[in-house]
């Protein structure tokens, strides 16, 4: 079985300024890593994900990730964040040979101006 | 782009009544999903359907829930006696090839339960 942990519930930040969402994961299979975005009042929005390759991935809004196998960790960054970021991420896992998503409890992104 | 869609966007229905929560996956996809999301806790896995068969199903998916595909477009959730605490959100996702990273998810259904 998978869990994944994301380490902060709330991150506020100013505008413009960088932003990292912090995830872990566990599990002794291998594993594909996602990052969800959920605006409010709607449904979940692929940001990107990681599946083999490149450690760092690249995803829409000027999001990306990177993946480090030996700390078991998935963050999310931004260089710099817009008032329009402001939403819930989520982290999620699937094994590799599996369809079951696992998610994170969310972090909770708002952007000040 | 194809999207999954969900009706109703909300359902306020009262204990013990049975609901039924409707999707319309991406016409071509082949593997279906519900997944829950209590209000202020993680998205929860609830069952994979595929073939007109459930896949795999979780702990939370008892038998007060059920899963159809009536026609070849929609795919349905029944509650069959709803309980105060599955107020959820419920969204359904679809693939094609049944793998995680073609998930497409839909808006998702605010259930109620008063």
């Amino acid at each position: 079985a998978q869990s994944v942990t994301q380490l902060d519930s709330q991150v506020p930040v100013f505008e413009e300024a960088p932003v990292e969402l912090r995830c872990n994961y566990s599990s002794s299979v291998s594993v594909y890593l996602f990052w969800y975005v959920q605006y409010p009042n709607q449904g979940l929005q692929l940001l990107l994900k990681y599946l083999s390759g490149s450690t760092l991935v690249k995803g829409i809004n000027g999001f990306e990730a990177e993946f480090n196998k030996s700390q078991t960790s998935f963050h999310l960054r931004k260089p710099s964040v817009h008032i329009s970021d402001t939403a819930e991420y989520f982290c999620a896992v699937v094994e590799t040979s599996g369809s079951r998503l696992t998610f994170g409890e969310g972090t909770q992104l708002t952007v000040n101006p | 782009e194809p999207e999954v869609t969900q009706t109703p966007s909300h359902q306020v229905t009262q204990m013990g009544q049975e609901v039924i929560l409707r999707c319309v996956p991406i016409s071509n996809h082949l593997y279906f999903y519900w997944y829950r999301q209590i209000l202020g806790q993680k998205v929860e896995f609830l069952v994979s359907f595929y073939n007109n068969e459930i896949s795999e199903k979780s702990e939370i998916f008892d038998d007060q829930f059920s899963v159809e595909r009536p026609d070849g477009s929609n795919f349905t959730l029944k509650i069959r006696s709803t309980k105060l605490e599955d107020s959820a959100m419920y969204f359904c996702a679809s693939t094609w090839g049944g793998r995680a990273y073609e998930q497409y998810f839909g808006p998702g259904t605010r259930l109620t339960v008063t």
